[in-house]
């Protein structure tokens, strides 16, 4: 079964520039989260997602980042403009959202490293 | 959302057994326990849930008590390749589309 795919894996950009990066989920899966994470630190909560829906975007620097999933598969976080504390890893990952007695099993892609300098 | 705490760090040798806790003193009662495995550069990967007493898979098991306000995940005979982070998360996770919110976990180096 293929896993969360990201992209890019790595990018580096110049503060106040904007970069984009990509997710395909697993297929089937419902709910799509992205969540950062800086050096040293737990995972983030950015966003997620319910299909096309927004679930919770409470964390989501609005004035900067924002994410869409137009069709309710790939999504789509974007950055603009960058700022030097936006340096950190960006994970997506995925879940099924089926019955309240499956297991909520969230799967991480390998993540899109960025750095702002 | 259960507050979550965890030791910053553990060190261990090969073929130990490692056992690491968890406290959640304000753990609702629908509440699942979940603990998730980080390499260097890789996302967060699922190791274990459970829900009371004890579960054990191929990799680990996880032991809760009556109280529920704890949780150990054990692993048995530790290797090189067990070196990385572990988050101990507490939420709905029967609750189909609950995000898990991450602490900083526990990060265990294990030597030769």
């Amino acid at each position: 079964e293929a896993g969360v795919a990201q992209s890019p894996r790595y990018k580096i950009i110049e503060k106040r520039q904007s970069v984009a990066f990509w997710c395909n989920p697993i297929s089937g899966h419902a709910t799509l989260y992205w969540y950062q994470q800086i050096l040293g630190q737990g995972p983030k909560l950015l966003i997620q997602f319910q299909n096309n829906g927004v679930v919770d975007d409470s964390q989501l620097p609005k004035d900067r980042f924002s994410a869409e999933r137009l069709k309710g598969v790939d999504s789509t976080l974007k950055i603009q403009p960058a700022k030097l504390e936006d340096s950190a890893v960006y994970l997506c990952a995925s879940s099924l959202a089926g019955r309240e007695d499956q297991r909520n099993t969230i799967y991480f892609g390998e993540g899109s490293w960025l750095t702002v300098v | 959302l259960a507050k979550t705490t965890q030791p910053i760090s553990m060190d261990s040798y090969e073929g130990q057994e490692v056992n690491i806790t968890c406290s959640h003193n304000n753990i609702a009662t629908n509440d699942y326990i979940t603990w998730y495995q980080q390499f260097p550069s890789q996302g967060p990967r699922f190791i274990i849930q459970g829900y009371k007493t004890k579960v054990t898979n191929e990799v680990a098991s996880l032991f809760i008590p009556a109280d529920r306000k704890s949780s150990t995940l054990s692993l048995p005979r530790v290797s090189l390749s067990d070196t990385a982070v572990y988050y101990c998360l507490v939420g709905k996770g029967y609750q189909a589309g609950t995000a898990l919110i991450f602490g900083k976990g526990t990060t265990l180096s294990v030597s030769s």
